[in-house]
């Protein structure tokens, strides 16, 4: 069984639904990253969260470190918003990834 | 504030030539993260340095691969003799402390390909 398990591996949605990708992990963590990657390859740094929840712009990344989950909402989607959704936990100083969430926002 | 840089972006490479590439940090960050992107899979760990120390080379192949960090200049990860199945992104990244807390920032990548 994977450390870091996301689901779903895929999802594929209209224009102006409301996303959740969601993440589980089975080990100590002292921080979760959701990171995007574009189909380019490039990686950006979307959240890093040790407690609670976090907002930027349409983005909004909660955590519940007693049942070890976090999950990524997108509101009003777009075409933009389509990338792989990756979800890492830091563990010491190593991060362990999940194998990330494909998203695709149709028009 | 220029970020985490990565050179070559895309680097194309025959069996058994040496692949080298380069990650410079963000200004002021002494750590730097090695990670690799097999096709369609995950990111995995290879190595993390810092300036003139290899402090964890627990995800870095046996043979072939060497990574460094000079008290001057960039990170170099360097492949010997590389073979079709180093085909992959290597990521870097930068922080500039080890806390667990801290933020890691990302290059935009190296796309390897071995023909």
């Amino acid at each position: 069984k994977n450390e870091v398990e996301q689901s779903p591996q895929n999802l594929t949605a209209q224009e102006g639904e409301f996303i959740t990708i969601n993440c589980s992990y089975s080990v100590g963590i002292s921080a979760l990253h959701w990171l995007q990657q574009h189909p380019g390859g490039g990686i950006v740094s979307l959240f890093m969260l040790s407690s609670g929840k976090k907002k930027h712009g349409r983005l909004i990344a909660t955590i519940n470190i007693q049942e070890k989950h976090s999950s990524l909402h997108i509101t009003a989607s777009h075409p933009r918003d389509s990338a792989v959704y990756i979800c890492a936990v830091r563990s010491n100083y190593q991060l362990i990834w999940g194998a990330g969430t494909k998203l695709i926002i149709k028009p | 504030n220029a970020g985490v840089m990565q050179n070559p972006r895309h680097l194309v490479r025959r069996r058994g030539q040496e692949a080298r590439l380069r990650c410079s940090p963000m200004k002021g960050h002494s750590h730097v993260y090695w990670y690799r992107q097999l096709p369609e899979e995950g990111l995995k760990f290879m190595v993390y340095l810092q300036k003139e120390n290899i402090i964890d080379e627990s995800g870095m192949p046996k043979e072939r691969f060497s990574a460094e960090f000079p008290k001057e200049g960039p990170s170099i990860l360097r492949i010997q003799q590389v073979v079709r199945g180093d085909s992959a992104a290597y990521f870097c990244a930068s922080s500039p402390w080890k806390s667990s807390y801290n933020e890691q920032f990302f290059g935009p990548g190296t796309r390897l390909t071995v023909l």
